[in-house]
């Protein structure tokens, strides 16, 4: 059974870099199958993606927040990790990494989230 | 503002079937997927690939799609029902990210 868990300061001060790493178990991020992604959801909002990183690296964002994340894995350590700069208050939120599909079915291409970590919850406070 | 849209909240008494939709574009293109989240917890995927089921998920519930427009249908609601439920697909520009609806709120009377 696959397992990711989000770890990393549960306080942030405003202006400075937010910092997470997930930790996959039951699985390996090496594999190729899949690709590893990182979704937050503000205090009673929605979902957000941010993006994903696929093993070897290669990663794309969220448009919305491209300049400000950065995302890379390690898997040596079955891991991967986000980097928020500049964070506001507006950035606080339960952020969740989740195993990631590019899928086919029925026909039709998409994407979808298998597997999420229990989440972490953020705060920006100064 | 997402690409998907959903209704804020929907009901359902126990035992009846309920039908949760996701609008938008790329519905039309590419496949959707339904999340359901308790209070305090992580999202659990509950249907992808627009009808498939992942294992452990009771098959009360279902998915289609219909031009710009996904449906979750739980047939039979039961009280563990009640909860935030969230479409997602891809966006509409073609690019490889992920949209989510505004999620819907289900409650079971």
């Amino acid at each position: 059974q696959v397992q990711l868990q989000e770890s990393g300061p549960g306080l942030v001060k405003p202006s400075q870099t937010l910092s997470l790493t997930c930790t996959v178990s039951g699985g390996s991020i090496s594999s190729g199958d899949y690709y590893w992604s990182w979704i937050r959801q503000s205090p009673g909002k929605g979902l957000e993606w941010f993006g994903y990183i696929y093993y070897n690296g290669d990663a794309d964002y969220n448009p919305s927040l491209k300049s400000r994340i950065t995302m890379s894995v390690d898997t040596s350590k079955n891991q991967f990790s986000l980097k928020l700069r500049s964070v506001t208050a507006a950035d606080a939120a339960v952020y969740y990494c989740a195993r990631t599909e590019y899928g086919a079915h029925n026909g039709r291409r998409g994407i979808h989230f298998d597997y999420w970590g229990q989440g972490t919850l953020v705060t920006v406070s100064s | 503002s997402s690409e998907l849209t959903q209704d804020p909240a929907v009901s359902v008494a126990m035992g009846q079937t309920v039908r949760i939709t996701c609008q938008g574009d790329s519905l039309r293109s590419y496949y959707a997927s339904w999340y359901q989240q308790k209070p305090g917890q992580a999202p659990i995927l509950v249907i992808y690939g627009q009808n498939k089921r992942p294992s452990g998920i009771p098959d009360r519930f279902s998915g289609s799609t219909s031009g710009n427009t996904a449906s979750l249908t739980i047939t039979g609601a039961q009280a563990e029902d009640e909860a935030d439920y969230y479409c997602n697909s891809r966006d509409s520009s073609g690019n490889p990210h992920a949209v989510f609806g505004g999620g819907t709120q289900l409650t079971v009377l």
